[in-house]
């Protein structure tokens, strides 16, 4: 199984509401990304995850809050979002990175299908 | 900074046409360079992956090469089919501090092969 599912596929919220993407994968990898794609954009990198402990943070406002419950996991809780926060987040998962992986950074990331996110 | 371009930014061909994308990043000490299809409001599906160690990949109809010192990737798609109308994507593996590196993409080449 080399699937990233995530949920839900299409969301529209207010900018008062609070809201959960969430992401999942059974592969056994143990970095998991967020990313954010804008129309006719390339995506950008949002959060990494691994082992379940925050790696990166792309200076991404508090808005938005990762969360890796566990291994399979991951959530990006979304809570007093702007118009301009519309965008599709897509979620990824490798078998891992750092240098106590470097063996892993020749294989590939995994992409989830992506959230289309509309803030209205 | 590292900084991912592709030209053509959109490219569209009859059917049965041999195909080359281009990709170019200004800093060569990658890991490696992965291309990558998405279609319109879709997810990223992995097409290669080419270690910094070597100089091409092949895949079916597709074929990516990569000169580190350059700077530079292709991708090559033969015998080009509607099926394969979508936005191709490079990314660069660029290292970082422990456990910081990450993936930096291109801007993309939107391609339509129309019958």
């Amino acid at each position: 199984d080399t699937e990233v599912t995530q949920t839900p596929k299409h969301l529209v919220m207010g900018m008062t509401n609070k809201k959960s993407l969430k992401c999942e994968q059974h592969m056994g990898h143990r970095a998991m990304y967020w990313y954010k794609q804008k129309a006719k954009k390339p995506p950008e990198l949002m959060f990494v995850y691994s082992y379940e402990k925050l790696s990166i943070n792309e200076s991404v406002p508090s808005r938005f809050s990762p969360e890796c419950p566990n291994s399979s996991l991951l959530n990006l809780h979304l809570h007093a979002l702007q118009p301009e926060d519309s965008a599709l987040y897509l979620c990824a998962s490798s078998q891992g990175l750092g240098l106590a992986d470097q063996r892993n950074r020749n294989l590939k990331q995994y992409f989830g299908p992506g959230t289309r996110l509309t803030v209205t | 900074k590292q900084e991912v371009t592709q030209i053509p930014a959109a490219l569209s061909v009859p059917e049965g046409e041999n195909l080359v994308l281009n990709c170019s990043f200004t800093d060569s000490a990658i890991y490696n360079l992965q291309w990558f299809r998405q279609d319109p409001g879709k997810g990223l599906t992995s097409l290669l992956l080419i270690q910094s160690s070597q100089r091409e990949q092949t895949s079916g109809r597709l074929n990516a090469s990569l000169d580190k010192s350059s700077g530079r990737s292709t991708l090559y798609i033969a015998a080009s089919q509607p099926g394969d109308s979508a936005t191709y994507l490079c990314a660069v593996r660029h290292p970082g501090a422990y456990n910081t590196d990450k993936l930096i993409f291109g801007t993309g080449t939107r391609l339509q092969v129309f019958p």
